[in-house]
């Protein structure tokens, strides 16, 4: 069973911070790595992907994968109300193709206290 | 951009009755579209993917009689959900993949909320 783990949340960081969120996941052949952000009511949004170890910055969002730990972070520097959403990691074996698949965590909630 | 629509974006039905959710591709060309459920507080799952032409693949567990997927032409999908019962209201999503795409799904539709009474 392929499974993605997130800490539910919610997690609450003052405008301004530094907000982490965290992901584990069970399969040692996912390869590619996703995060989307989903408001209430909406369908998910993409944020950023990664792929390699190490870490990915895309403005103030900072993706940071470790494979031999099975661990994927998001981190939103200076984080505004508008950030408050749940956060939704995703993985896959792949990301090429047509077919390829993803498995949801079931998302972290983050509030941005202004 | 490229835009993905669903319609209807709710729709309220009583126990028995059939649901059909569309979801269309509007400005591009989808070879394989995927249906997703979320229940409240769950994450999306994956019910099946749809390729143009070709029978949808299910995901374990989902119930091919039950939810019935046609992928007619490079712009639609179609869900229906026969016999819908309480249980199967949840938020329904589905996303469009262009040929080739990388990089995550980044096409998703608004999700279509069902309530069966």
């Amino acid at each position: 069973q392929k499974e993605v783990e997130q800490n539910s949340g919610p997690l609450s960081v003052p405008e301004g911070a530094i907000a982490s969120l965290n992901c584990t996941y069970s399969d040692r052949g996912s390869q590619s790595f996703f995060w989307y952000r989903q408001y209430s009511g909406k369908s998910p949004e993409l944020i950023m992907f990664i792929y390699s170890n190490g870490d990915k910055e895309d403005g103030r969002f900072t993706a940071q994968l470790n494979k031999a730990s099975q661990y994927v972070s998001l981190l939103i520097r200076d984080s505004q109300p508008s950030d408050s959403a749940t956060y939704l990691c995703a993985a896959s074996p792949n990301s090429g193709g047509s077919n390829y698949k993803l498995t949801f965590g079931k998302g972290t909630l983050l509030t941005v206290n202004p | 951009g490229a835009v993905v629509s669903q319609h209807p974006s709710w729709v309220i039905c009583k126990s028995g009755t059939s649901v059909k959710i569309e979801c269309r591709s509007l400005d591009f060309q989808a070879t394989t579209m995927f249906w997703y459920r979320q229940f409240p507080k769950q994450s999306l799952m994956l019910m099946a993917t749809s390729n143009e032409g070709s029978k949808a693949t299910y995901e374990q567990g989902v119930e091919k009689d039950k939810f019935l997927i046609n992928h007619a032409s490079l712009t639609l999908s179609t869900l229906t959900v026969t016999s819908a019962h309480p249980e199967d209201s949840s938020f329904y999503i589905c996303s469009a993949r262009l040929p080739g795409q990388v990089g995550g799904d980044k096409y998703f539709g608004p999700g279509t909320r069902l309530t069966v009474l």
